[in-house]
C-alpha cells in the first residue's frame, strides 16, 4: 500500500505561489500520482494528475522528480478561494483504488 | 449539468433505524466508490464497484452494505445505524482505475 505523507497545514497570502509536498515512497511502478481539492461540505474535485517528470494544467503544476518518491503540486498565485484541503494520493494497484491521505490545509489570506 | 446526484443531501435517522443513501451518475463509468468522510478528516473509502465486481475495503464494517443494480445507481445501506456513522457519505465514479474521479456532493447523515 502507497502511504502518502504531506504537511497538515500551510499558510499563504493573495498572490503568492504555493507548493505542497507529498512523499510516496513506496510508489509501485505502475502508479499515478493525483491531487484533489476540498471546500467544505463539498466532494473533492480533481486539480492534476501525473506519472513522472512535469505536468501542467490550466489552474496547477505538478513535479515529480525521477525516483517518483514525492511530488509537489504547485499552484501560481493563490487566492482566496483556493483556501481549501488539497489530498495527494497514489494508485494502488493491488486494490485497484486510490487512498486519501490525511491533506494538506491551505489557508489564504489577505 | 449535475453528473453525480446524491440523494438526500441530508438525512436524518434514529439509532438503529435502517438508512438508505442512494447515488446516480450520467457519465456512463464502470468504476462506483462510497466514501465516509467525518468532520476534519480525509474520506475514507468504504467499497467500489468495477462493473458489477464488488470490493470491500478490509475495516468497512458489516452494517455497511452496498448494492449497484445497474450502470447508473448506486446505493448506500446501513442497516443499523449508531451514533458513530453520523457522518458525510460521498460518492465518487471513475472510467476506470486510477481515472479521474467524480464526486457527488455528498449526503450528511445526522443519527439521533
Amino acid at each position: 500500500l502507497a502511504k502518502t505523507t504531506q504537511p497538515i497545514s500551510m499558510d499563504s497570502y493573495e498572490g503568492q505561489e504555493v507548493n505542497i509536498t507529498c512523499s510516496h515512497n513506496n510508489i509501485a511502478t505502475n502508479d499515478y500520482i493525483t491531487w484533489y481539492q476540498q471546500f467544505p461540505s463539498q466532494g473533492p474535485r480533481f486539480i492534476i494528475q501525473g506519472y513522472k517528470t512535469k505536468v501542467t494544467n490550466e489552474v496547477a503544476s505538478l513535479f515529480i522528480p525521477a525516483d517518483r518518491k514525492s511530488s509537489t503540486l504547485s499552484l501560481p498565485r493563490v487566492s482566496l478561494s483556493d483556501t481549501a484541503v488539497y489530498y495527494c494520493l497514489v494508485g494502488d494497484t493491488g486494490r485497484r483504488a486510490l487512498t486519501f491521505g490525511s491533506g494538506t490545509r491551505l489557508q489564504v489570506q489577505p | 449539468d449535475a453528473m453525480v446526484i446524491q440523494n438526500p443531501r441530508y438525512q436524518v435517522t434514529q439509532f438503529g433505524k435502517p438508512v438508505t443513501l442512494s447515488c446516480s451518475q450520467t457519465l456512463n463509468h464502470n468504476v462506483m466508490y462510497w466514501y465516509q468522510q467525518k468532520s476534519s478528516q480525509a474520506p475514507k473509502l468504504l467499497f467500489h464497484y468495477y462493473d458489477k465486481d464488488f470490493n470491500n475495503e478490509a475495516d468497512t464494517p458489516d452494517n455497511f452494505q452496498s448494492r449497484r443494480p445497474n450502470t447508473s445507481f448506486c446505493f448506500l445501506d446501513i442497516r443499523s445505524p449508531g451514533l458513530g456513522d453520523a457522518a458525510m457519505y460521498l460518492c465518487a465514479t471513475s472510467a476506470g482505475y486510477q481515472e479521474t474521479q467524480y464526486f457527488g456532493p455528498g449526503t450528511r447523515l445526522l443519527v439521533l
